[in-house]
């Protein structure tokens, strides 16, 4: 039962353009949502996030947009740089338990 | 740095044998949690400590068990290991209110 769904297993964006990730939820108990970035033998590092009761929340280049009636939410980032080209995972979860992830979207940064 | 540490970074043993993962949290945090990511997998909840006590389970095998000690740090044991147990096991922490901090992750090889 996949709780989060990341539909787009990798996206390719010229640099200086806006990237666009996706997430979708079923599960309506959830109440925050996060964005992590993910390189190579790294762990995933928390990028942003959304509590349930806004539907927009921006930190530098990155946005996250939330639309509670869709069960679904992005993360935006403009400008794109080589830099962002790592996996982009969705998270979820409600009072402040386990997260539950999507299956990760490769984001590759083209010069 | 997340200054969530994780040791060792790689592991490699044979079918049957038990190992330990050690996990230590950012400094203030109080919750440890493991999660693993299989191959080509997103991360799955394992568990979650808060203070020392046990608070949630997700799909935790009963081959595997951990616990968080005095000092907050959490140590993940494996028994009886399976060719199917080789994974990316990682660990995060996080304070009451607020997004969970993971370690760079322990490679586990079975051979």
């Amino acid at each position: 039962d996949q709780q989060v769904k990341q539909n787009s297993p990798s996206l390719s964006v010229q640099e200086g353009r806006i990237s666009i990730l996706n997430c979708d939820y079923t599960n309506s108990m959830f109440d925050y949502f996060l964005w992590y970035k993910k390189y190579p033998a790294e762990g995933p590092t928390f990028l942003i996030s959304i509590s349930s009761i806004k539907d927009k929340n921006e930190d530098g280049r990155f946005t996250v947009f939330l639309n509670k009636s869709a069960k679904h939410l992005s993360l935006h980032i403009v400008p794109s740089q080589p830099g962002d080209s790592a996996v982009y995972f969705c998270a979820a979860n409600f009072g402040n338990e386990k997260l539950t992830f999507g299956t990760g979207t490769r984001l590759t940064i083209i010069p | 740095d997340s200054g969530v540490t994780q040791t060792p970074k790689h592991l490699i043993t044979a079918t049957g044998q038990r190992v330990t993962l050690r996990c230590s949290p950012r400094s203030g945090d109080l919750s440890v949690y493991w999660y693993q990511q299989s191959l080509d997998q997103g991360l799955q909840f394992l568990i979650q400590y808060y203070n020392g006590e046990e608070r949630a389970k997700g799909n935790i095998l009963e081959r595997f068990s951990a616990q968080q000690f005095p000092d907050l740090h959490s140590e993940l044991n494996l028994s009886s290991l399976e060719l199917g147990d080789s994974a990316l096991y990682f660990c995060a922490s996080s304070v009451a209110e607020g997004p969970q901090h993971f370690g760079d992750g322990t490679r586990l090889s079975i051979l």
